[in-house]
């Protein structure tokens, strides 16, 4: 069964430094996205990524953040200056339909220092 | 902003028990969908209701969507220890390409 990959599973960095992470969604799917959790807190969404733009971003999505599909099958989130509040479980997720069920990957855990 | 409550928070039961889990909203959803996560693991969805009033079922867990599109509840038959784990209720607002999540049902099946 097609499932969503992301690597790497943990990453651990210093403050101020910046992260990749890397998401490879289900191949026939055309809606992108990505969540955070942070331990002990409710799934929070981020970004959501058709026809290779933002189609929507949350408060918490600001200049630190940014996303590319650099080929047919990746999918990145870059932080530019990593923060602590940063640490949290980072989820890609894809869909074929929009608002018909997300298909979610096994996560990231970022650990900022 | 869009708020999903959950409840019960917690749920604790003997195998073989009858349980319903509650999803509430004051918004209005163009569709909700049921997950269930596994402690450092990714959502799996489970279901995803669009229409007000809609039931589906998926083997011993039945779905239900509230006429107003504002609530849902997830039905368990005769729960098994395998049924143990956090279900997650999400809603898509209309017009707005992303979930919101709720905070989560964490439900113990013992044996």
């Amino acid at each position: 069964e097609p499932e969503v990959t992301q690597t790497p599973s943990h990453q651990v960095t210093q403050m101020g430094q910046e992260v990749i992470l890397h998401c490879v969604p289900i191949s026939n799917h055309l809606y992108f996205y990505w969540y955070r959790q942070i331990l002990g807190q409710k799934v929070e969404f981020l970004v959501s990524f058709y026809n290779n733009e933002i189609s929507e971003k949350s408060e918490i999505f600001d200049d630190q953040f940014s996303v590319e599909r650099p080929d047919g099958s990746n999918f990145t989130l870059k932080i530019r200056s990593t923060k602590l509040e940063d640490s949290a479980m980072y989820f890609c997720a894809s869909s074929s339909v929009g608002r018909e069920g997300e298909f979610f990957g096994p996560g990231t855990r970022l650990t900022v220092l | 902003t869009q708020l999903l409550e959950q409840s019960p928070q917690f749920l604790s039961i003997q195998e073989g028990e009858n349980l319903t889990v509650y999803c509430n909203s004051s918004s209005v959803f163009s569709s909700l969908q049921w997950y269930r996560q596994e402690p450092g693991e990714g959502p799996v969805l489970l279901v995803t209701v669009v229409t007000g009033g809609e039931v589906k079922k998926l083997k011993r867990l039945t779905f239900q969507f509230g006429d107003a599109r504002k609530d849902s509840s997830l039905h368990i038959t005769a729960a098994q220890p395998g049924d143990t784990g956090l279900y997650l209720c999400a809603g898509v607002a209309g017009g707005y390409n992303k979930l919101i999540f709720g905070a989560g049902t964490r439900l113990a099946v013992h044996p």
